[in-house]
C-alpha cells in the first residue's frame, strides 16, 4: 500500500507488561512523527524523527517511552511497564521534509491497558 | 493561552448549509497551516493545505488571516458526509506541528 502502515491495530494487554508498536512510513518520507490521542482529546506530539535522528523527545511522557527508527524507515515505539493511563491512540504519521510539508497519518494503534 | 486553538462545537447545520470554522494560533512566525478532517475512532486525514492567498477545493475554501492569526474553513452545500471534527494544524517553520483539539461538525437530514 501507498500510505503510512501501522501495526497492530488494536493491543489490549496487562498492567506491567511491555508493548512495542510499529510505523512503516510512505516510501521516500524522511520525517516521522508520533503522537498520541486519548478519547476525545487533540494529539498530544511525543516524538519527531529526521532519518534516523531523533531531534526533539521531550514529548515523550516518561522514560518508559521509547522509541527508534533504523534505515530511515520504519519506526517502533516501546511502551515499558505499561499503566492504565497509557491506554490510547497513538498515531504515527509521516512526510518529506521540509516546514510546508503536511503530514500523512496512519490508521493508529488503539491500546488498552486492563 | 494555548499555541493553537478552535471551537470545539458541536456545529450542527442543516444539509445544504454553509459553515465557517476558524482556528487561532499564537506564534506569529508560523509558516504554513493545514486542515484535516477526523472521523470519529479514525485517523486524522489531511483536508487542504491553506495558502497565503487563500484556496479553494470543490466545496471547501481556506483562508488565512496573518494579521489577526487565525486561519478558517468555509464548507458551501453541506453533506450529510461532511460531519466530522475538522482539526487545524500549524507549523512554525520548524520539524513541529501544533494540532489544534478539533471542531466537531454535524450535519443534519
Amino acid at each position: 500500500g501507498a500510505g503510512v502502515s501501522q501495526s497492530p491495530s488494536n493491543k489490549v494487554t496487562e498492567k506491567g507488561k511491555d508493548v512495542e508498536l510499529r510505523c512503516d512510513p510512505i516510501s521516500g518520507h524522511t520525517a516521522l512523527y508520533w503522537y498520541r490521542q486519548s478519547l476525545g482529546q487533540g494529539l498530544e506530539f511525543l516524538i519527531y524523527f529526521q532519518g534516523n535522528s531523533a531531534p526533539d523527545k521531550s514529548g515523550l511522557p516518561s522514560d518508559r517511552f521509547s522509541a527508534e527508527r533504523t534505515g530511515g524507515s520504519v519506526s517502533t515505539l516501546t511502551i515499558q511497564r505499561t499503566q492504565q493511563e497509557d491506554s490510547a491512540v497513538y498515531l504515527c504519521a509521516s512526510s518529506h521534509p521540509g516546514r510546508n510539508q503536511p503530514q500523512h497519518f496512519g490508521d493508529g494503534t488503539r491500546l488498552s491497558i486492563l | 493561552r494555548k499555541e493553537v486553538e478552535q471551537d470545539p462545537g458541536p456545529f450542527n447545520v442543516p444539509e445544504g448549509a454553509t459553515v465557517a470554522f476558524n482556528c487561532t494560533y499564537s506564534n506569529s512566525a508560523s509558516q504554513s497551516f493545514f486542515w484535516y478532517r477526523q472521523d470519529c475512532r479514525k485517523e486524522p486525514k489531511l483536508l487542504m493545505s491553506v495558502y497565503s492567498s487563500g484556496n479553494e477545493d470543490g466545496r471547501f475554501t481556506a483562508q488565512l488571516n496573518r494579521a489577526s492569526q487565525y486561519i478558517s474553513l468555509l464548507i458551501r452545500d453541506s453533506k450529510l458526509s461532511d460531519s466530522a471534527t475538522y482539526l487545524c494544524a500549524v507549523n512554525s517553520g520548524t520539524y513541529k506541528y501544533i494540532f489544534g483539539t478539533g471542531t466537531r461538525l454535524k450535519v443534519l437530514a
